[in-house]
């Protein structure tokens, strides 16, 4: 069985500064993680993707994630929060069904 | 690329009625398609997975009678609520996983919201 563990249902950042958000997993096989965004009454958009290649990831909108196998984490982030990355973030494993986590809101402050 | 659209986008509907919600991949084809339900301020809970002119599998606990799922062609999918009541009011999101050079990731739909009064 595959899970996600996230920490933290809301993360508040001030605009400008670093925007972190921890994502830990369990898998019996070796995973497929993925991290979504997802704006109000709107489905998922794909930040990134790993999938066995690069551990370090970059992604859309100034967002990367390293893959840590030691620590069994897939760490999100991006150096300077902007008003618009205020939204719910989501951390999945898979490769075939994908087991999400609680998810994180993220508010900017600005 | 991968673009997944779902219609309609919201419904409202009396209970006892059916309602059909379809998932479409606009730019490639889909061999696997996935449901899932999201109650406010909450993850993402799969309902199941289709593959593309077989059954669909269903999760524990979803009762494939009141959700029927159609997987006809690479590019559909559609999930068919039957005898809605409140209780199924809730955000359904389809994904798609496509084919060669696609197979790695979920692509998902806008969603829809589903209102039983």
């Amino acid at each position: 069985a595959q899970s996600v563990t996230q920490l933290g249902s809301h993360v508040s950042v001030s605009e400008g500064a670093l925007v972190l958000l921890r994502c830990n997993y369990s898998s019996s096989v070796p995973p497929y993680l993925f991290w979504y965004v997802q704006y109000p009454n709107q489905g998922l958009q794909l930040l990134l993707k790993y999938t066995s290649a690069a551990t370090l990831v970059k992604g859309i909108n100034g967002f990367e994630a390293e893959f840590k196998k030691s620590e069994t984490s897939f760490h999100l982030t991006k150096p300077s929060a902007h008003m618009s990355d205020a939204a719910e973030y989501f951390c999945a494993v898979g490769p075939e069904r994908l087991a999400f986590g609680k998810g994180n809101q993220v508010v900017v402050i600005p | 690329g991968a673009v997944v659209s779902q219609h309609p986008s919201r419904v409202i509907c009396k209970s006892g009625t059916s309602v059909k919600i379809e998932c479409r991949s606009l730019d490639f084809q889909a061999t696997t398609m996935f449901w899932y339900r999201q109650f406010p301020k909450q993850s993402l809970m799969l309902m199941a997975t289709s593959n593309e002119g077989s059954k669909a599998t269903y999760e524990q606990g979803v009762e494939k009678d009141k959700f029927l799922i159609n997987h006809a062609s690479l590019t559909l999918s559609t999930l068919t609520v039957t005898s809605a009541h409140p209780e199924d009011s809730s955000f359904y999101i389809c994904s798609a996983r496509g084919t060669s050079g696609l197979t790695d990731t979920q692509y998902f739909g806008p969603g829809t919201r589903l209102t039983v009064l």
